[in-house]
């Protein structure tokens, strides 16, 4: 039940296109569903996050889509640049009062933005 | 505004030693986590000090412990290494309170030889 689905492993995206990551959780306590980007050797670095009481969240060319009755949410990446190309972690946690965050993880997506 | 920051960037140990990690948290933030990145994979929750306690733990054995300093910072360390932990760790802080934005550090790339 904690875990979080996260697919395709690997995207390949022409500039300018869209790119669509995917993942699942189990737990419905989860209030809290954070994309992180990560580049190589780096840290990951939060990227858009939205709680459960919204259906979509959009900030520039990033939106969250968030379906609770499916237990899905996803990233849609308009727009699509070469300096977008990272791996991409999609996560859930319980977040709220009395909760410590802990962050649960999907597998990654490897993105790569061909010019 | 400091984001989080870690040291060292890289360290190399051989099987059996100990190691010790030092995080600094971003200005303002007072909650520490640790997590394990293995090659590939996902980060894993080892921890998470808040008032200089051990708050909430991973599935993590007992050679992973850690501290947490009055002036917010934290260390993690981990004893007789095995191969298996090599792995990128990393160190996110947050405010006190609801726990939504977490910000990571850059990590420490241990190799275990």
């Amino acid at each position: 039940q904690q875990q979080v689905k996260q697919s395709p492993q690997s995207l390949i995206v022409q500039k300018g296109g869209i790119s669509i990551i995917n993942c699942a959780y189990e737990n419905t306590a989860f209030d809290y569903f954070p994309w992180y980007q990560q580049f190589p050797g780096k840290g990951p670095a939060l990227l858009i996050a939205i709680r459960p009481d919204v259906s979509e969240k959009k900030e520039g060319r990033f939106t969250i889509s968030f379906n609770k009755s499916a237990k899905q949410f996803s990233l849609h990446i308009m727009d699509s640049q070469p300096g977008d190309s990272a791996t991409y972690f999609c996560a859930a946690s319980r977040s709220g009062s009395g909760n410590t965050g802990k962050l649960i993880f999907g597998q990654g997506t490897t993105l790569q933005v061909k010019p | 505004d400091a984001g989080v920051t870690q040291s060292p960037t890289h360290l190399i140990k051989t099987r059996g030693q100990q190691v010790t990690l030092r995080c600094s948290p971003k200005s303002g933030h007072d909650t520490v986590s640790w997590y394990q990145q293995a090659l590939g994979q996902g980060p894993q929750f080892i921890f998470q000090y808040y008032e200089e306690e051990e708050r909430q733990r991973g599935n993590f054995p007992d050679r992973f412990s850690g501290h947490q300093f009055p002036n917010y910072s934290s260390e993690l360390n981990v004893n007789a290494l095995l191969l298996g932990d090599s792995a990128l760790y990393l160190c996110a802080s947050r405010r006190r309170g609801p726990a939504y934005e977490q910000y990571f550090g850059p990590g420490t790339r241990l190799t275990v030889t």
